[in-house]
């Protein structure tokens, strides 16, 4: 069974540019979230998305948006990227109903030159 | 969403057992205390999970007192490969889907030979 995958695992973008971060979630979970992570620092909520639909969202703005699919895998695009977008970059997953929390993928390391 | 407070960084020798504790005063009646481990460049990774008194896995024991305001993480004789980042968490590991969930700074654990 595979567990929460994300592509690309690493990434170099210059500011100003457009990106997009993928993550297929653990069999049998259909509810995506997406952190930040900085460097030194816990990761921060981005915002979750259950069927197909952003349910919750922390304090990013506008540049960061998400889809998912109806095969519950989900995309992260972060539009006009900052240098200070430069972090790790990580997926979860779990299931809306049962009791099981959330699991992590590996991330996606992304730098902004 | 309840906030947690660890210590920033402990060290310890290679074999000792570890407890790491975690205060959360304003913790809900419906919230459950999850402890994540987290690597360098990984994403974080589900340890164990517990409501009250004491929850062991293969892994760790959770210590949670009756008052539920704070809660111990449990690491039998560690090894070199248990220095990571320990997060504890508190909430609703499923409130209708919509579960965010906040990362504090966490616990750097130092193994020494």
């Amino acid at each position: 069974d595979a567990g929460v995958t994300q592509s690309p695992t690493h990434l170099i973008k210059t500011r100003g540019q457009q990106v997009t971060l993928r993550c297929s979630p653990k069999s049998g979970h259909d509810t995506v979230s997406w952190y930040q992570q900085a460097l030194g620092q816990g990761p921060q909520f981005i915002f979750q998305y259950y069927e197909e639909e952003e349910r919750q969202r922390g304090n990013f703005p506008d540049r960061f948006s998400g889809h998912q699919f109806p095969n519950y895998s989900s995309e992260l695009n972060v539009n006009a990227l900052l240098l200070g977008d430069s972090a790790l970059y990580l997926c979860a997953s779990s299931p809306r109903r049962g009791w099981e929390t959330q699991y992590f993928g590996p991330g996606t390391r992304l730098l902004v030159l | 969403l309840a906030k947690t407070t660890q210590p920033i960084s402990m060290d310890s020798y290679e074999g000792q057992e570890v407890n790491i504790t975690c205060s959360h005063n304003n913790i809900a009646t419906n919230d459950y205390i999850t402890w994540y481990q987290q690597f360098p460049s990984q994403g974080p990774r589900f340890i164990i999970q517990g409501y009250k008194t004491k929850v062991t896995n293969e892994v760790a024991s959770l210590f949670i007192p009756a008052d539920r305001k704070s809660s111990t993480l449990s690491l039998p004789r560690v090894s070199l490969s248990d220095t990571a980042v320990y997060y504890c968490l508190v909430g609703e590991p499923n409130s209708g889907g919509y579960q965010k969930v906040t990362f504090g700074t966490g616990t750097k654990l130092q193994v020494i030979p």
